[in-house]
């Protein structure tokens, strides 16, 4: 089975630029979450989806950050325009149902971003 | 918001040692999960406990969760160069799947 495929895996840019990530989670999943980690730091919730309808964005800021999952299945996550606390890595995560307290989520290699 | 905290924050030993790593955390949990995370890697599922439950094994990890005092414990008994990692806790809600995660344990394990 494959994992969780996320894109680029680096992306260097400078403040006030715009930047898109992207994810494709594990077939079938009906749950994904994308969490931002800064360095040193456990990673965060921004934004969790059930297909493509949004469970919680509480964390997200909204001025800046957007997000979306088309059709349910890969989604992507942007940044305009992008600050310099914004440099951290990007992960996404999937589950297979849910969101269900004791589901198993399945993590991707995440985007490290750097702003400069 | 991080929901708690880990301690302690690094911890380096010798192969073939034991290793505990702490959470402490601050509201009610239905469960609460174990990650490993290798450098420049994405996250890895290690162990779930539930709220009503007291201790876990897998291979060789052991878990322990005290409720009372919002707390859990990871032993990883036997330890090898490859458990070489940042250890996460996370808490899970009643209601969904939001994981909060901890700060972070950082292990190293030398050969």
């Amino acid at each position: 089975e494959a994992g969780v495929a996320q894109s680029p895996r680096y992306k260097i840019i400078e403040k006030r630029q715009s930047v898109a990530f992207w994810c494709n989670p594990i077939s079938g999943h009906a749950t994904l979450y994308w969490y931002q980690q800064i360095l040193g730091q456990g990673p965060k919730l921004l934004i969790q989806f059930q297909n493509n309808g949004v469970v919680d964005d509480s964390q997200l800021p909204k001025d800046r950050f957007s997000a979306e999952r088309l059709k349910g299945v890969d989604s992507t996550l942007k940044i305009q325009p992008a600050k310099l606390e914004d440099s951290a890595v990007y992960l996404c995560a999937s589950s297979p149902t849910g969101p269900k307290p004791t589901d198993t989520q399945y993590f991707g290699p995440g985007t490290r971003l750097t702003v400069l | 918001s991080q929901q708690g905290e880990e301690d302690p924050q690094a911890l380096s030993i010798q192969e073939g040692e034991n290793a505990t790593m702490n959470c402490s955390y601050k509201t009610s949990i239905n469960n609460l999960q174990w990650y490993r995370q290798n450098s420049g890697r994405g996250l890895v599922h290690l162990i779930l406990i539930r709220s009503n439950e007291r201790e876990k094994h897998s291979g060789r990890l052991r878990v322990t969760l005290d409720t009372s005092k919002k707390s859990s414990s990871l032993l990883i008994t036997a330890s090898r160069a490859a458990d070489t990692a940042s250890y996460f806790c996370a808490t899970v809600g009643n209601q969904g799947g939001k994981l909060i995660f901890g700060q972070g344990t950082e292990l190293s394990v030398k050969p």
